[in-house]
């Protein structure tokens, strides 16, 4: 069976620090990994990873997969109180496109 | 442009009733899927249209749960009759690929079975 896991479960950090949040995967046949920041309600698109070794960005926010080892990371920099939500990643599998999810990390940034 | 809406917000419901969800996707995009949490479990997919065509329903956990998609624009997902089990937060999502399309998520339906 598919699955994702996430770790840690929960972090509280102060506004300014760098967190990184880990996210595993074993998923059939494999296709590519998503980041999802979730605050309230629906889940909002941080990044879709195909390749290995490619670091994609977003401001302060960044991102690289490893296919060998089979996992990636979420790098936030310079943390703000806004950045304070559920962070999901998923893996697509190829065939039917499905995404797996992993239970979230927690992110608490404090002023 | 609108996100994908899913109407209602919250739904509390008693066992063995019926309950409808509906999700409008983003205009032009054929992908649409439902997937659910349960409480304290990961987010679950349940289904995923093409159109109005079913492409998976792996997920969809028994025949108390109907999805339909007609005409190819908004879906409906019917829980008939309601369980205990079934609480839990329904997303609909949408994408206009597949492959390497990345999915845009509604706010969700919170049911509530009592």
């Amino acid at each position: 069976e598919d699955k994702v896991v996430q770790s840690p479960l929960s972090l509280v950090v102060h506004e300014g620090d760098t967190v990184t949040l880990n996210c595993s995967y074993e998923v059939t046949n494999f296709r590519s990994l998503l980041w999802y920041k979730q605050e309230k309600k629906a889940p909002t698109f941080l990044f879709m990873l195909t390749s290995s070794g490619i670091e994609k960005k977003s401001g302060r926010l960044s991102s690289i997969l490893d296919k060998k080892e089979l996992f990636s990371i979420l790098n936030i920099t310079a943390t703000q109180t806004g950045d304070s939500a559920v962070y999901l990643c998923a893996g697509r599998q190829g065939a039917g496109n499905m995404l797996t999810f992993g239970g979230g990390t927690r992110l608490m940034v404090k002023p | 442009e609108a996100g994908v809406t899913q109407f209602p917000s919250h739904s509390v419901i008693e066992k063995g009733q019926t309950v409808t969800l509906r999700c409008d996707p983003i205009s032009g995009h054929d992908n649409l899927y439902w997937y659910r949490r349960v409480m304290g479990k990961e987010i679950k997919f349940l289904l995923h249209f093409v159109k109005e065509s079913k492409q998976d329903e792996s997920g969809m956990p028994n025949n108390r749960f109907l999805a339909e998609r007609t005409g190819g624009t908004y879906s409906t997902l019917k829980v008939q009759p309601a369980e205990l089990e079934d609480s839990g937060v329904y997303f609909c999502a949408s994408s206009q690929g597949v492959v390497y399309e990345k999915l845009f998520f509604g706010s969700g339906t919170q049911l509530s079975v009592l």
